[in-house]
């Protein structure tokens, strides 16, 4: 079935270093990709999105690529911000059911 | 245009009790899904409904468990005689077609469940 595998956290940075968090998914057919931010006490946020191979999502300075040859959308980020400390979420939605399938969920803390 | 509603935002239950959590879909949707978040762990799908019936509760544990979103009013998911591995975030989502393709999900703040 479906599924995603998502790097294991917690990751700390210190602030303005280079993220990288990897994500792999199993899918059947063309699923769309997404990458969810979760900050704490509080609901997930689309962060950015891509339904097709080659598409890049991007938003906030975050950016990934949907590598079907690679079967990954791995999340990046040339400089990051205490701001962005949160729980990262990897989710795909295939096209023949209704439900997301997320991944674990990595940890960010940037220091200052 | 108000995003998806949840509540309560906590919610503390005695094991044996029963907790029921609401959800208020974005305006113009008609699909809820309830996703349950156990401690350092990934959303889980648990139900996806429309309105007025249940499309996939292939998630919803077999016992203990329902939901239902009326025609009118939020959806509900009911847990039933309570137990502390139910303690966990529980999130709605809505879309506005059902959340296949690129169609993302807009997700609540969650109502955290604690059962004592």
């Amino acid at each position: 079935g479906d599924s995603v595998t998502q790097m294991e956290g917690p990751v700390t940075l210190s602030e303005e270093a280079f993220l990288t968090i990897n994500c792999t998914y199993t899918a059947t057919g063309y699923p769309s990709l997404f990458w969810y931010v979760q900050y704490p006490g509080e609901g997930l946020q689309l962060l950015l999105k891509a339904t097709k191979a080659d598409d890049k999502g991007s938003n906030k300075g975050f950016e990934a690529t949907y590598r079907k040859e690679t079967t990954s959308f791995h999340l990046e980020k040339g400089s990051v911000q205490v701001s962005d400390s949160a729980v990262y979420f990897c989710a795909l939605s295939g096209n023949t059911g209704n439900q997301f399938y997320f991944g674990t969920g990595t940890s960010l803390t940037v220091i200052p | 245009n108000a995003g998806v509603m949840q509540n309560p935002r906590h919610l503390v239950r005695r094991r044996g009790q029963e907790a029921r959590l609401r959800c208020s879909p974005m305006k113009g949707h008609s699909h809820v899904y309830w996703y349950r978040q156990l401690p350092e762990e990934g959303l889980k799908f648990m139900v996806y409904l429309q309105k007025e019936n249940i499309i996939d509760e292939s998630g919803m544990p077999k016992e203990r468990f329902s939901a239902e979103f009326p025609k009118e009013g939020p959806s509900i998911l009911r847990i039933q005689q309570v137990v502390r591995g139910d303690s966990a975030a529980y999130f709605c989502a809505s879309s506005p077609l059902p959340g296949t393709g690129s169609y993302e999900q807009y997700f609540g703040p969650g109502t955290r469940l604690t059962v004592t």
